[in-house]
């Protein structure tokens, strides 16, 4: 079955722009979660959704938005872009219970912020 | 402050040797620990997890073990093969205000395996 889709794989913005990424989950699956990958800090926590509802969030600012839709597709947004925002961010899905912990992840949206 | 730890940023390991990758962690407060593996330009992988309540978990040339006491845990990958260059990600999924998305990872162990 496909995997877990993400578009665009590569953008490039320019500080104070806004950007919206996609995630397609594996079907069936119905919680989403996103990650920002930075060399220095690693794999980050920013949201996850389930059935259309957020229902965790990470310690970032009030910038990084997301959402979900009924078919369980995600995007994430992020406004008033910063050059710290350059970093890979990562789309997960799961069937959303049982609390097994395992993760699908896309292959990422790479975005550079110039 | 950072809840999982890889104090190695490298493993560099001769093909057919043991690899063990290794993590610790702060929190007591986790209930699940996983591994996964990242190549290149690709996504993580799930390679294997163990729950908080069990001490060693199994899977082919993968084993974690667990150690509450130390709050530490390791993957161990025998035989290692060249296949398994990649950087291994260690991580927690908080018992109290987590969800199945929600992990905590640490920064990766890069491992080379040498033919």
């Amino acid at each position: 079955k496909a995997g877990v889709t993400q578009t665009p794989r590569y953008l490039i913005k320019t500080r104070g722009q806004q950007v919206t990424l996609s995630c397609s989950p594996i079907s069936g699956h119905r919680s989403v979660s996103w990650y920002q990958q930075t060399p220095g800090q690693g794999l980050q926590f920013l949201f996850e959704y389930f059935s259309e509802t957020q229902r965790n969030k990470g310690n970032f600012p009030g910038r990084f938005s997301g959402r979900q839709f009924s078919n369980s597709r995600s995007e994430m947004n992020v406004s008033t872009l910063e050059l710290g925002d350059s970093a890979l961010y990562l789309c997960a899905s799961s069937w959303g219970t049982p609390r097994s912990g395992e993760l699908f992840f896309g292959e990422g949206s790479r975005l550079t912020v110039l | 402050d950072q809840q999982v730890k890889q104090n190695s940023p490298s493993l560099s390991v001769q093909e057919g040797r043991i690899s063990i990758l290794n993590c610790d962690y702060t929190n007591s407060m986790f209930d699940y620990f996983l591994w996964y593996k990242k190549y290149p330009a690709e996504g993580p992988t799930f390679l294997i997890s163990i729950s908080s309540i069990k001490d060693k978990n199994e899977d082919g040339r993968f084993t974690v073990f667990l150690n509450k006491s130390a709050k530490h845990l390791s993957l161990h990958i025998v035989p290692s093969q060249p296949g398994d260059s990649a950087v291994y990600f260690c991580a927690a999924r908080p018992s109290l205000g987590g969800s199945q998305g929600n992990l905590i990872f640490g920064k990766g162990t890069k491992l080379s395996v040498k033919p």
